[in-house]
């Protein structure tokens, strides 16, 4: 069973610091891996996306990696912002015939301070 | 644009009252989900639907049943209401491109169901 792990939990960094969020996942026969943002009391916003057969996806300051034979990705966000502080969840998509099948991450709480 | 669209926004529900929460989405997409949120749990798919007139069960199904009778509406529904239910519930679509589900997700705003 596809388990999916996001250390740390929290994360606190002064504005303009490059950081990183890890997520690590058991079984590496995945169909793609998706990094989402959530802000409080709001839905999920599809940040990257990343197909089994790529290694990374960038868009503008995040950059997001995927080694799957590690079992691992990572999300790179470049001159940190307050408007960045949200939650980041993690998700692995495990294809089963007609459909995506999403296991997600319990995410990282990342605050950025002004 | 709409995108995906959740009613009610939030419902408190005594336990074993019925409601059906309500997801519509304007970007003609084939596949729909229904997801719970937990605190410390992460989002668990509940049912999803490949395509109009189909469903089919997720990770936690129980208690929970389902339709699509048309392409752009999902229903959720609860038959019988119980505290376990007090979650809040995400709807999300996916497209098709080149014969297979693209697996990109896009997400309604969720709705609070309080079951007392």
């Amino acid at each position: 069973k596809q388990e999916v792990t996001q250390i740390p939990a929290a994360l606190s960094v002064p504005e303009g610091e490059n950081l990183v969020l890890n997520c690590s996942f058991t079984d590496s026969a995945i169909y793609n891996l998706q990094w989402f943002r959530q802000d409080p009391g709001k839905g999920l916003t599809s940040l990257l996306l990343i197909q089994s057969s790529q290694r990374e996806q960038t868009s503008g300051r995040l950059n997001a990696s995927l080694d799957k034979s590690s079992g691992r990705s990572t999300l790179y966000i470049a001159a940190s912002q307050p408007g960045d502080s949200a939650t980041y969840l993690c998700a692995v998509g495990n294809y089963g015939g007609a459909t995506n099948k999403l296991i997600f991450g319990t995410g990282t709480l990342l605050a950025v301070q002004p | 644009n709409a995108g995906v669209t959740q009613t009610p926004k939030f419902r408190v529900l005594k336990t074993g009252q019925s409601m059906t929460l309500l997801c519509a989405q304007d970007m003609n997409h084939e596949y729909m989900y229904w997801y719970r949120q937990d605190p410390g749990m992460g989002l668990r798919l509940i049912h999803y639907s490949v395509g109009e007139g189909t469903t089919a069960k997720g990770e936690v199904p129980d208690g929970y049943n389902v339709s699509r009778l048309k392409k752009q509406n999902f229903l959720l529904g609860l038959e019988s209401a119980a505290p376990s239910q007090t979650s809040v519930y995400f709807c999300a679509s996916s497209f098709k491109a080149g014969g297979k589900n693209t697996g990109e997700l896009f997400f309604g705003e969720g709705s609070r169901l309080t079951v007392l």
